[in-house]
């Protein structure tokens, strides 16, 4: 069974350039969710999203923050300018309904330069 | 301000004994618990979970137990191994209704179990 598929497993860019990181969720699952873990603040969500559609973004960031779901297999989450201070690991999750525990990708570990 | 707090970062424990992770929440609107466990370089793999309307649920090994008044949740591991060995987040849902609510996580607890 193939998991939750994250790329890339490691970025390391400089300040000011675009990053963007892809997700793709197991097959059938509706929810999917996008992560942000940092030494001060633990594991965060950024944004979920059902049926394709962005449910909850509270906790993007701010406006340099974006995430997509064209489609149900494929999420998209992009920092544009990205800074220093972005520097984190960010997983992808998923879940087959709402209630269900979510199954984590591997994470991407970026570093801003 | 922490809503799901693990206060102990780091636990050791021999092999073949009990490990027991703590876990205190402050939102009484929570209404469903869970526990992951992450390996490095991995993701959080879901161990077990609980519902607000129960105080024990067990599998295999493990076992979680809910203190609604006290609002605690504390996980037991007996016996041990030395696979064992990973970090555990404890993770609380807020009741929405039937919707999906956020999940919020703890910091983490690293777990070493010691041949």
């Amino acid at each position: 069974d193939a998991g939750v598929i994250q790329s890339p497993r490691h970025e390391v860019t400089e300040m000011g350039q675009e990053v963007t990181l892809r997700c793709k969720p197991i097959s059938g699952h509706d929810y999917l969710f996008w992560y942000r873990q940092t030494m001060m603040r633990g594991l965060e969500l950024l944004i979920y999203f059902n049926n394709n559609v962005p449910i909850d973004d509270s906790g993007m960031p701010e406006d340099r923050f974006s995430a997509k779901m064209p489609n149900a297999s494929f999420s998209t989450l992009k920092i544009q300018p990205s800074e220093p201070r972005d520097s984190a690991v960010y997983f992808c999750a998923s879940s087959l309904g709402g209630k269900q525990p979510q199954h984590f990708g591997d994470g991407t570990r970026l570093s801003i330069l | 301000d922490q809503q799901v707090k693990q206060n102990s970062p780091s636990l050791s424990v021999q092999e073949g004994r009990i490990s027991i992770l703590n876990c205190d929440y402050t939102n009484s609107m929570f209404d469903y618990f869970l526990w992951y466990k992450k390996y490095p370089a991995e993701g959080p793999t879901f161990l077990i979970s609980i519902s607000s309307i129960k105080d024990k649920n067990e599998d295999g090994r493990f076992t979680v137990f809910l203190n609604k008044s006290a609002k605690h949740l504390s996980l037991h591991i007996v016996p041990s191994q030395p696979g064992d060995s990973a970090v555990y987040f404890c993770a609380a849902r807020k009741n929405y209704g039937g919707s999906q609510g956020n999940l919020i996580f703890g910091k983490g607890t690293k777990l070493s179990v010691k041949p």
